[in-house]
């Protein structure tokens, strides 16, 4: 059964550090996100992406976050300059169509130190 | 501002038992309802969609029941099982915007 991957499984950074989170997709899904959950808490909406482009993002995806689809497989999450609050795991997840069910990959856990 | 809460937040029972896994959520315009199990340390695997214009949806030892009117959903596991054992998120699509999470229900089969 197709699956959604992450890389790294593990990532460790500095403060003030950029990060780049990986996400390969299932190949014929159209929409695209990022949730994160911090250790204990739910799991919270980041962004999501359709068509190339950002179509909804939440309160915490401020300037220090980006997305990009670089070479039509990839889906990717930039951390700018990492804060300690950003430790968290960090998931990606898509689907076919808008309402369909969301199939999650197996994050990416972000210590930041 | 939609809020999904689930109850209760762990739960620990003995092998064979039925169960029953409780979520709720404010607002009862949603468009569908989702059910996940987490592994420690792992990601989440979609176990149960309804859409809102369905009452259940079954898959195996799963079923899942939605009343939206209500604003409540249940997961019932049928003669549960230790590998069984995860944490069950509930999860809402409330309209054309992204899922909303409950907290989960940590759940413990025991041999």
């Amino acid at each position: 059964e197709p699956e959604v991957t992450q890389t790294p499984s593990h990532q460790v950074t500095q403060m003030g550090q950029e990060v780049i989170l990986r996400c390969v997709p299932i190949s014929n899904h159209l929409y695209f996100y990022w949730y994160r959950q911090i250790l204990g808490q739910k799991v919270e909406f980041l962004v999501s992406f359709y068509n190339n482009e950002i179509s909804e993002k939440s309160e915490i995806f401020d300037d220090q976050f980006s997305v990009e689809r670089p070479d039509g497989s990839n889906f990717t999450l930039k951390i700018r300059s990492t804060k300690l609050e950003d430790s968290a795991m960090y998931f990606c997840a898509s689907s076919y169509y808008l309402q369909s069910p969301l199939h999650f990959g197996n994050g990416t856990r972000l210590t930041v130190t | 501002k939609q809020e999904v809460t689930q109850i209760p937040a762990a739960l620990s029972v003995p092998e064979g038992e039925n169960l029953v896994l409780n979520c709720s959520f404010t607002d009862s315009a949603i468009y569908n309802l989702q059910w996940f199990r987490q592994d420690p340390g792992k990601g989440l695997t979609s176990l149960l969609l309804i859409q809102s214009s369905q009452r259940e949806q079954t898959s195996g030892r799963l079923n899942a029941s939605l009343d939206k009117s209500s604003g409540r959903s249940t997961l019932y596991i049928a003669a549960s099982q230790p590998g069984d054992s995860a944490t069950y998120l509930c999860a809402v699509r409330p309209g054309n915007t992204p899922l909303v999470f409950g907290k989960g229900t940590r759940l413990s089969v025991i041999a």
